[in-house]
């Protein structure tokens, strides 16, 4: 079956640069890749997923990049401001649909005021 | 639009006792449903997917016949832990399928003493 490898578990920037979260998948079949943030005690909130017909993805500060023949993906938050601070997952499926999420083990955000 | 509750937000109960949670599509129908566990400071780990109408279909490890699930409408599904052990207590979280995409609910804490 699927496994999403996440690195690194832990990361601290200072706020207003930039964060690189990596992901690697193992199964070619996946072709949804999303990206969820979780903060403190609630449940995880999708901010930005490729599908993997597409390359790259940007959403204001946010963009994701997909490189299928190596099976990376990634996640880059420019200009971090303190509320960036959460745990960040990233997933995959080998389904066309967002059904059966593997998830990566998360990274721990800190911005450092 | 795509809210996901779940109730209680929070639960104690005392070791032997079964604890019924929760999981509702406010604003859209969801005929398939998907419960997670989260430890501690590690990652969302797929426990069952809950499809209405029918039988939840459960991943391998996770006990059926402790780890109940009713999905008995397009908008609730039900998880309930019987006979509940210190080992159970965990962060419990729902998500809905909708368009493709799941929303996850706000996640259920359940404490066993």
């Amino acid at each position: 079956g699927e496994n999403v490898e996440q690195h690194p578990s832990t990361l601290s920037v200072q706020e207003g640069d930039s964060a690189v979260i990596k992901c690697t998948y193992s199964d070619s079949a996946s072709n949804y890749f999303p990206w969820y943030k979780q903060e403190l005690g609630k449940g995880p909130q999708l901010i930005i997923d490729i599908r993997s017909n597409v390359g790259e993805k940007k959403d204001q500060r946010i963009a994701v990049t997909l490189n299928k023949t190596a099976k990376h993906f990634s996640l880059h938050i420019t200009e971090t401001q303190p509320e960036d601070s959460a745990v960040y997952f990233c997933a995959a499926t080998p389904y066309s649909s967002a059904s059966k999420i593997i998830f990566g083990s998360g990274t721990r955000l800190s911005i450092r005021p | 639009g795509a809210v996901v509750s779940q109730h209680p937000s929070r639960v104690i109960c005392k070791s032997g006792t079964s604890v019924k949670i929760e999981c509702r599509s406010l604003d859209f129908q969801a005929t398939t449903m998907f419960w997670y566990r989260q430890f501690p400071k590690q990652s969302l780990m797929l426990m069952a997917t809950s499809n209405e109408g029918s039988k939840a279909t459960y991943e391998q490890g996770v006990e059926k016949d402790k780890f109940l699930i009713n999905h008995a409408s397009l908008t609730l599904s039900t998880l309930t832990v019987t006979s509940a052990h210190p080992e159970d207590s965990s962060f419990y979280i729902c998500s809905a399928l909708n368009s493709n995409e799941q929303y996850f609910g706000p996640g259920t804490r359940l404490t066993v003493t």
